[in-house]
């Protein structure tokens, strides 16, 4: 079993559109994460969350919205998807405290 | 000064060589450290905690020095599957714990 799963892998869309991406974990941790990794493989973080806290990045774009219906998941929503925000998107999740994070396999998006 | 700084790389070495990595951090409160490892077009997955004493698992030794606010990785023996990119990493305090990566250092064994 993938301990934490995103869909979907690959993303082409076009400019101006909306996108989300879907992201599970089945490990029972209490944090989740986004990070976005550009062309210049730097991992940056966007959010951080659990069941009762949001943190945001003061750099991410208010186009960038996460979601969570519950504990296991934390989406990302995408509005009017600009040609800077192709990157690869990576969830993560940890227990919190000093645990190291588990990353999903990663969301390739390309805005074209 | 950035968040979590690394060699930018990228380190060549021939199999068996000797390869050290080199990380410092600016928040002086951090909590705890971490090496990942980046293989191309994968998720980063964990190498190693690093602990203050100092914990080696194989041939990675890993160093922490708080007065100094620097985390070392130690590679003995390098095999052709070590080629990768090393992720420094931090804990930083917060009602998060955000984990906070270096820009990661490329590491290419060659035969």
């Amino acid at each position: 079993d993938t301990a934490v799963s995103q869909t979907p892998k690959y993303l082409v869309t076009q400019m101006g559109n909306d996108k989300s991406i879907k992201c599970e974990q089945n490990l029972g941790h209490d944090t989740m994460y986004w990070y976005k990794q550009d062309s210049k493989k730097f991992l940056k973080i966007m959010f951080s969350y659990n069941n009762k806290e949001l943190i945001i990045n003061e750099t991410v774009p208010n186009r960038f919205s996460p979601k969570s219906p519950d504990k296991a998941h934390l989406n990302l929503h995408i509005n009017s998807l600009e040609l800077g925000d192709s990157a690869v998107y990576f969830c993560a999740s940890r227990q919190g405290g000093n645990t190291e994070a588990f990353f999903g396999q990663g969301t390739r998006l390309t805005v074209v | 000064r950035k968040e979590v700084e690394q060699d930018p790389g990228p380190f060549n070495v021939p199999e068996g060589a000797t390869v050290a990595f080199n990380c410092t951090y600016s928040n002086s409160a951090s909590q705890s450290f971490f090496w990942y490892r980046q293989d191309c077009r994968k998720e980063p997955k964990l190498l190693m905690s690093v602990y203050s004493s100092g914990n080696e698992d194989g041939r990675f030794t890993a160093q922490l020095n708080r007065a100094s606010q620097y985390i070392s990785l130690l590679i003995r023996d390098s095999k052709l599957s070590d080629s990768a990119t090393y992720l420094c990493v931090v804990n930083f305090v917060g009602s998060q714990g955000n984990l906070i990566f270096g820009k990661g250092t490329k590491l290419s064994v060659k035969p």
